[in-house]
């Protein structure tokens, strides 16, 4: 599975938009793009994932660049809630059940 | 509709002891993984079951076992606890096994595990 490379730590202001960048340089043309959060010491919630073209739900957006090497998770008007570790991982879509996180991205927002 | 449930949510053990952790998956899901995180740390896979059948196993050692039964419930076994089993044990379902477009993990609350 191919690695990713996210900042450790940003911030935020509540009611502005969050955009979170992942780097993904060595990517297959078989690997899905996901992107979950971790509020403390919860299970990890599953916000969105994609192949090569951007998708949109309910909880945020994401952009992947055309070369597929790096993407961005755009959380539109961020709130105190969504204060979390996000985690960037892509994954074998033939592959086994895992999942390898990394240390993903401390994300604080603030009034 | 209910989400993945484990159970203890928490747990006190001491070194030596053995423990059963239970996991539900989301209802119409067949497939359960494991997940250990230790604080600090993202989760590590420990085991992926379909269809009563492991399909996949991390680097853990084999005090740690599993098993999935024909309701696709699934029991994480760990043995002779060390110190530094401490950890929050997740358990994650999906739909199917390959990892497809619809094949998406959801993680259950953990269940937080303490050896003394």
């Amino acid at each position: 599975d191919a690695k990713t490379t996210q900042p450790t730590s940003m911030d935020c202001a509540e009611g502005r938009a969050a955009n979170l960048p992942c780097n993904h340089s060595t990517i297959s043309g078989n690997e899905y793009v996901y992107w979950y959060r971790q509020i403390h010491s919860q299970g990890p919630q599953y916000i969105i994932h994609g192949l090569k073209n951007n998708e949109t739900n309910e909880m945020a957006s994401l952009i992947i660049t055309e070369d597929r090497k790096s993407s961005t998770l755009i959380l539109p008007h961020a709130t105190l809630r969504d204060t979390a570790v996000y985690y960037c991982i892509v994954r074998v879509r033939s592959n086994t059940g895992k999942l390898i996180f990394g240390q993903g991205t401390t994300l604080q927002v603030k009034p | 509709d209910a989400g993945v449930t484990q159970s203890p949510t928490h747990l006190i053990k001491t070194r030596g002891q053995q423990v059963t952790l239970r996991c539900s998956p989301i209802s119409g899901h067949k497939s359960v993984s494991w997940y250990q995180q230790v604080l600090g740390q993202g989760p590590q896979f420990i085991f992926q079951y379909y269809e009563k059948e492991e399909r996949g196993r991390g680097n853990f050692p084999d005090r740690f076992s599993a098993r999935q039964f024909p309701n696709y419930s699934s029991e994480l076994n760990v043995n002779a606890l060390l110190l530094g089993d401490s950890a929050l044990y997740l358990c994650a379902s999906s739909p199917d096994f390959g990892g497809g477009a619809t094949d998406t993990q959801y993680f259950g609350p953990g269940t937080r595990l303490t050896v003394l």
